[in-house]
Order: structure tokens, then C-alpha cells, then sequence
């Protein structure tokens, strides 16, 4: 497909239980974005990728939060042990801006995966 | 304080009024951008904005730098147009978005 694509649509898991959240950029696409968006609010910034390095995990709120993007295209988020507070949507994004490029560009968003800890 | 604020929160508005949606941000920005989110659906990009104004079928969005505003109109609303809006601001100092609380947008036929 041409968008930026995410797996599982939905998740539902214990408290506890260990979960992994996949992103598909578009391709070529050199940027990609994890946010969480809880019920009722606004997106906050998770952590940012250029191509394979790990440049700003700074929103990634606690060491259970993980990700990463080994090849430089798909990436995957990791929660551990994870816990209710956890509930929210988690949505992907990518851009074309490299480094070399300050202006913004715009982002596109895959659908998110809602994610419901019991 | 909130570095992006949206204005208002929730808008009720009957089909074929011209809706206005208000953004105000406090950082330096190399871009704005306005989204659109569907209940239960993505976030898709409507403009993205670094000065003056774009148009888009019936979505009009301006900004002005000087002032740190921006607005998001629709002209002859739809019912269709019903969804949460979304001003975020991309920082001049690093590639982080910053995002409003968005405006619950509801038009009733």
C-alpha cells in the first residue's frame, strides 16, 4: 500500500503481559514518529527515527517503553509488563525530512493501534 | 501554559456555516500543520503551513507568523466535516511536533 500501515489494529492484553507494536513507514520515507494518544487527548511524542538510529526517545515514558528500527523501515514498539495507565492509542508516522532539512515536512499518519490493558 | 492552544474545544454548528478554528502557539516554528481525526479513524494531514495561506476545496488555512496564529476555515460545512481538528506546531529548534488538544468539530444537518 501507498500509507503508512500499523499492526495490530487492536490489542488487548493482561496487565503484565509484554507487547510489540509494528509500523510500516512508506517506503523510502527517512523519518518515523511513535506517538501515544490517550482518551480525549492530544498526541504526545513518543520517540523519532532517522532511518536506523534512535535520535529522541526523550517522550518514551518509562523503561518499559521501547523501540526500534533495525533496518531502517519497519519499526517496532515494545511495552513491558504493561500496565492500565498504558491504554491508549499508539500511532506511527513518517516523513521524508532528513537532517540536512530544518523545514518541516509533513508527516503521515498510519491509523494507530488502540491499545486496551485489562 | 500550553505551548499550543486551540480554540474552541468543541464547535456545534448547523450544515452550511462557516466554521472557524482558532490556533495559538508560544515557541518558535519552522512549520504548522492542521490534521483532521475521524472518531475511531487516523490522523490525516490537511495543510502544512509556514506562512500566509492555502486553500483546499473548501478548507482554508492561514497563518501569521508575527502574531503566532493560525486558522482553520471551512466554508458550506457538511455533516461529513464532523471530526476533530488538530493544530500541531513543528519546533525551529528540533523535528518534534507539538500538538494542540484539538477542536471536537460537529455539524448537524
Amino acid at each position: 500500500g501507498a500509507g503508512v500501515s500499523q499492526s495490530p489494529r487492536y490489542k488487548v492484553a493482561k496487565r503484565g503481559q509484554d507487547v510489540a507494536l509494528r509500523c510500516d513507514p512508506i517506503s523510502g520515507h527517512v523519518s518515523l514518529f511513535w506517538y501515544q494518544q490517550a482518551l480525549g487527548q492530544g498526541p504526545e511524542f513518543l520517540t523519532y527515527f532517522q532511518n536506523e538510529a534512535q535520535l529522541d526517545k526523550s517522550g518514551l515514558p518509562s523503561d518499559r517503553f521501547f523501540a526500534e528500527r533495525p533496518e531502517g523501515s519497519v519499526s517496532t514498539l515494545k511495552i513491558q509488563r504493561t500496565q492500565q495507565e498504558d491504554s491508549a492509542v499508539y500511532l506511527c508516522a513518517s516523513s521524508t525530512t532528513d537532517r540536512g532539512r530544518r523545514r518541516g515536512d509533513t508527516q503521515y499518519f498510519g491509523p494507530g493501534t488502540r491499545l486496551t490493558v485489562l | 501554559k500550553n505551548e499550543v492552544e486551540q480554540s474552541p474545544q468543541n464547535l456545534t454548528a448547523q450544515e452550511g456555516e462557516f466554521i472557524t478554528i482558532n490556533c495559538s502557539y508560544s515557541v518558535g516554528i519552522s512549520a504548522l500543520h492542521w490534521l483532521q481525526q475521524h472518531p475511531g479513524g487516523g490522523i490525516v494531514s490537511l495543510f502544512m503551513l509556514s506562512s500566509g495561506k492555502k486553500k483546499h476545496g473548501r478548507l482554508i488555512a492561514t497563518i501569521n507568523i508575527q502574531e503566532k496564529h493560525s486558522s482553520l476555515h471551512i466554508t458550506a460545512s457538511h455533516p461529513r466535516d464532523s471530526a476533530v481538528y488538530i493544530c500541531a506546531v513543528l519546533m525551529d529548534s528540533n523535528y518534534q511536533l507539538i500538538w494542540g488538544a484539538g477542536t471536537k468539530l460537529i455539524i448537524k444537518p
